[in-house]
């Protein structure tokens, strides 16, 4: 059980376009979900925290105008990157959590030429 | 955000060898988390501690949650060739936002 699922798993867009990422509880309801960013040899950085039914709240610096997070269901969190350029490039992965623990999806590699 | 500084940053090893890392804070945590990501994918739990002092194993794995609470170490002992990957500890105070520290890279030499 505890299977989180992201779609797509790879993008690639144009610059200036906007991509929208799918994260998913496919077994468990979760009220909250995370975003997190990872860039390559780095760590994973928190972008913002999912919450079903309320806004997102989002981390120092992290523009929530650019990064739009929809959390319309227990089981799906979604990210959409708006007007993307190069810098935007990177590994997303999201968490969902149940019990106390955060349960992490595959990851989205998004490439923006 | 805030890191967790991770030591050693890389580790070149020899299959059967044992391995040690290690993560400290400025700040103390109730939680600490040891994850592995293998490349392309989002990191998997391996062990979870929940009190200082607590020592838990999984397998060849086995994790210390530091008496201070300011750290914690990780040690994998005769390595095998799938343990090749990134390890991240993480840090929980209550039921905050997880912090990640900045990652062991393990690579076996045959």
């Amino acid at each position: 059980g505890a299977v989180v699922s992201q779609h797509p798993s790879r993008v690639i867009c144009k610059s200036g376009t906007s991509v929208k990422i799918e994260c998913r509880s496919l077994d468990f309801q979760a009220t909250t979900m995370f975003w997190y960013r990872q860039f390559p040899k780095q760590s994973l950085m928190l972008m913002a925290t999912s919450n079903e039914g309320s806004k997102a709240t989002y981390e120092q610096g992290v523009e929530k105008d650019k990064f739009l997070i929809n959390h319309a269901s227990l089981t799906l969190s979604t990210l959409t990157v708006t007007s993307a350029h190069p810098e935007d490039s990177s590994f997303y992965i999201c968490s969902a959590h149940r019990y106390n623990e955060q349960f992490f999806g595959p990851g989205t590699r998004l490439t923006v030429l | 955000g805030q890191q967790l500084n991770q030591s050693p940053q890389s580790m070149f090893i020899q299959e059967g060898e044992d391995v040690s890392m290690n993560c400290t804070s400025s700040s103390i945590f109730n939680t600490w988390l040891w994850y592995k990501q293998d490349p392309g994918e989002g990191p998997v739990l391996l062990i979870a501690l929940y009190k200082a002092g607590e020592l838990t194993s999984n397998g060849r794995l086995t994790a210390q949650f530091g008496i201070t609470r300011k750290d914690s170490f990780l040690n994998i002992s005769a390595s095998i060739p799938s343990d090749v990957g990134i390890y991240f500890c993480a840090g929980q105070f209550g039921n905050e936002k997880l912090t990640f520290g900045t990652g062991t890279r393990l690579t076996i030499i045959p």
